[in-house]
């Protein structure tokens, strides 16, 4: 099955400055692959999600690359803000639209903004 | 605006009572999931729905069951509730994406 690794466990930036987590999968056929925010109590929140025929995707601050030779992926934010503070999570899957698809997700980034 | 909604935000059940974790969703999609996370971990898959067709997670206990009456709905039983089943329980839907309730965070007494 899908195994993903992420890193680091916990990040910590100061306002402003730039924050990257790092994942890697082990499943060459896995096709997507979505980023979450999750704060404290509440459920993931997709903030980026990437599919395996785009190499990069980026929305205001936030970006995603992925290298599907080497089968990693990464999410960068820039500017950082305190409210970036949360828990992320890369995860991800293989499938078509409208199918089941299972989410193997990574272990979580607790990312710290320090204002 | 809610998409995937979880209802109750926080339950207390007693030690062994029954107890029932609902979602429903307004999006029609055709898949519904049900996710188990514990404090600092990553969200584990119990089981999930593809339309009417329940699909099992290998590993997940027989105390947990689901049901799923029509598109929109669908509950999380879990029938002797015991302390380490002390989490929060995500629903999800997808399509392509997936979109997941803000949980249930469900306390064993």
């Amino acid at each position: 099955g899908e195994n993903v690794e992420q890193h680091p466990s916990t990040l910590s930036v100061q306002e402003g400055d730039s924050a990257v987590i790092k994942c890697t999968y082990s499943d060459s056929a896995s096709n997507y692959f979505p980023w979450y925010k999750q704060e404290l109590g509440k459920g993931p929140q997709l903030i980026i999600d990437i599919r395996s025929n785009v190499g990069e995707k980026k929305d205001q601050r936030i970006a995603v690359t992925l290298n599907k030779t080497a089968k990693h992926f990464s999410l960068h934010i820039t500017e950082t803000q305190p409210e970036d503070s949360a828990v992320y999570f890369c995860a991800a899957s293989y499938g078509t639209s409208g199918s089941a698809r299972q989410l193997t997700f990574g272990s979580g980034t607790q990312l710290t903004v320090l204002p | 605006d809610a998409m995937v909604i979880q209802n109750p935000r926080y339950q207390v059940t007693q030690f062994g009572k029954p107890v029932t974790l609902s979602c429903s969703q307004t999006l029609n999609h055709n898949v519904m999931y049900w996710y188990q996370q514990k404090s600092s971990q990553a969200p584990k898959l119990l089981f999930h729905y593809y339309d009417k067709d329940f699909n099992n997670e290998a590993d997940t206990p027989d105390n947990f069951q689901s049901r799923r009456p029509n598109t929109s709905f669908c509950f999380l039983d879990i029938r002797s509730p015991g302390l380490g089943d002390a989490a929060m329980y995500l629903c999800a839907t997808s399509s392509y994406g997936y979109t997941f309730g803000s949980g249930t965070r469900l306390t064993v007494v």
